[in-house]
């Protein structure tokens, strides 16, 4: 298995343009995260998807952020216009439907950096 | 959410036992306590988790107290490989959410 697939890795943008950041889970998990991580406010959550629909999104910090999961296989979020303070790494986690099952699996992260 | 706390920062040395502790006093019946880690420039990983009777698995032990506000995970022969910030983590049983705290972070000298 691949793991959860988090793409680019890095992104350095102006600000003012839009950034979009993808991830595909692992197959078969119904369960996505998007999370965001600052050294000044840690990990956050900002959304979670549960089949393929918006669950909780109270941690999108604003209207300039969105997230999408158009299929079971592919999730975006995006950020327009963006911003310096956007900077962060964003992680993409997903996570099986089965009850009892805990674990999330966490990809890679995206290291974003607006100039 | 319930919160936790924890230590941020502890050291020990390579091939000795580590005892993390985490105190979560406002705990409901319905909590979950996790742990995750995060090693350097990666994402987090699960560890383990428990709901009042301590639990071992192939990567660490989690003690969990009587009363259920403390708990304490247990590496029990620290590698170099095993220096990561760790996450004590509270989840109510019918939430999917993880809400991170600061963690500890450990440090393994060989």
């Amino acid at each position: 298995d691949a793991g959860v697939i988090q793409s680019p890795r890095h992104e350095v943008t102006e600000m003012g343009q839009e950034v979009t950041l993808r991830c595909k889970p692992i197959s078969g998990h119904n369960s996505l995260f998007w999370y965001r991580q600052t050294m000044m406010r840690g990990l956050e959550l900002l959304i979670y998807f549960n089949n393929n629909v918006p669950i909780d999104d109270s941690g999108m910090p604003e209207d300039r952020f969105s997230a999408k999961m158009p299929n079971a296989s592919f999730s975006t979020l995006k950020i327009q216009p963006s911003e310096p303070r956007d900077s962060a790494v964003y992680f993409c986690a997903s996570k099986p439907g089965l009850a009892g099952v805990f674990e999330q699996y966490f990809g890679p992260g995206t290291r974003l950096t607006v100039t | 959410d319930a919160k936790t706390t924890q230590p941020n920062s502890m050291e020990s040395n390579e091939e000795e036992p580590v005892h993390l502790p985490c105190n979560h006093s406002t705990i409901s019946g319905t909590d979950y306590i996790h742990w995750y880690r995060q090693l350097p420039s990666q994402g987090p990983e699960y560890v383990i988790h428990g709901l009042t009777s301590n639990v071992n698995n192939r990567m660490a032990s989690l003690a969990i107290a009587e009363d259920r506000k403390s708990s304490t995970l247990i590496l029990h022969r620290a590698t170099l490989r095993d220096a990561a910030v760790y996450y004590c983590i509270l989840r109510d049983v019918l939430g999917q959410k993880l809400v991170f705290g600061q963690g500890t972070r450990l440090t393994i000298n060989p």
